[in-house]
């Protein structure tokens, strides 16, 4: 049992694409973060929220608590944006979603 | 600049050795995390530390050891009782906070590979 599934697993954009990436939790969450990881595997964390929309430059992260679903857009997508994004809850503990790996093509 | 620092990037070990990753931040936090990653899998949770010599086990602590005599440091012991060791291992830490609401901070990982 998965207490965090993201959707899609793999994604292929071309630049410019707007790009989304879904979070489906099962549990109570005190907080979600969504997370990147590059290929030489370090993790930096993008947002952490419990409520509503954060946005950080071309990155808006929604969540709707009711649902228990989150979504992850990218604006104007580029190459560097390359990367596996990953969903995390924070419940009694954190629970971790397999990841979404973004590819964008120039 | 504050972080958290894992060493070796990359280790290979012979089968029936044991091997230390290395976790060190500069962040004054508290809490401190191993997660072992492995492919189509998300992290799983093998040891966590809310202070200073205090630490539970996580998911998948069998075969693993840890300590934490110091705020800064979090190093996790891969024994020869781990019966599949090969994979990436991440070290992170929380800011403060009530429940589970901190910030994760994550160290570049450490890649094990048994021989």
């Amino acid at each position: 049992k998965n207490e965090v599934e993201q959707s899609p697993q793999n994604l292929t954009a071309q630049e410019g694409e707007f790009i989304t990436i879904n979070c489906s939790y099962s549990v109570g969450i005190s907080a979600l973060h969504w997370l990147q990881q590059h290929p030489g595997g370090g993790i930096v964390s993008l947002f952490m929220l419990s409520s509503g929309k954060k946005k950080h430059g071309r990155l808006i992260a929604t969540i709707n608590i009711q649902e228990k679903h989150s979504s992850l857009h990218i604006t104007a997508s580029h190459p560097r944006d390359s990367a596996v994004y990953i969903c995390a809850v924070a419940g009694n503990q954190f629970y971790f979603g397999t990841g979404t790996s973004l590819t964008v093509i120039p | 600049d504050g972080g958290i620092t894992q060493s070796p990037k990359y280790l290979f070990r012979k089968e029936g050795q044991n091997v230390t990753l290395s976790c060190e931040q500069n962040l004054n936090h508290d809490a401190m995390y191993w997660y072992r990653q492995d492919p189509g899998q998300g992290l799983r949770l093998i040891y966590y530390s809310q202070i200073v010599n205090d630490f539970q086990k996580g998911d998948i602590a069998e075969g693993y050891s840890v300590s934490r005599e110091k705020k800064e440091s979090f190093p996790l012991t891969v024994t020869s009782a781990q019966k599949n060791p090969t994979a990436f291992y991440l070290c992170a830490s929380k800011t403060p906070s009530t429940g589970n609401t901190g910030e994760l901070f994550f160290g570049e990982g450490s890649r094990l590979t048994v021989l």
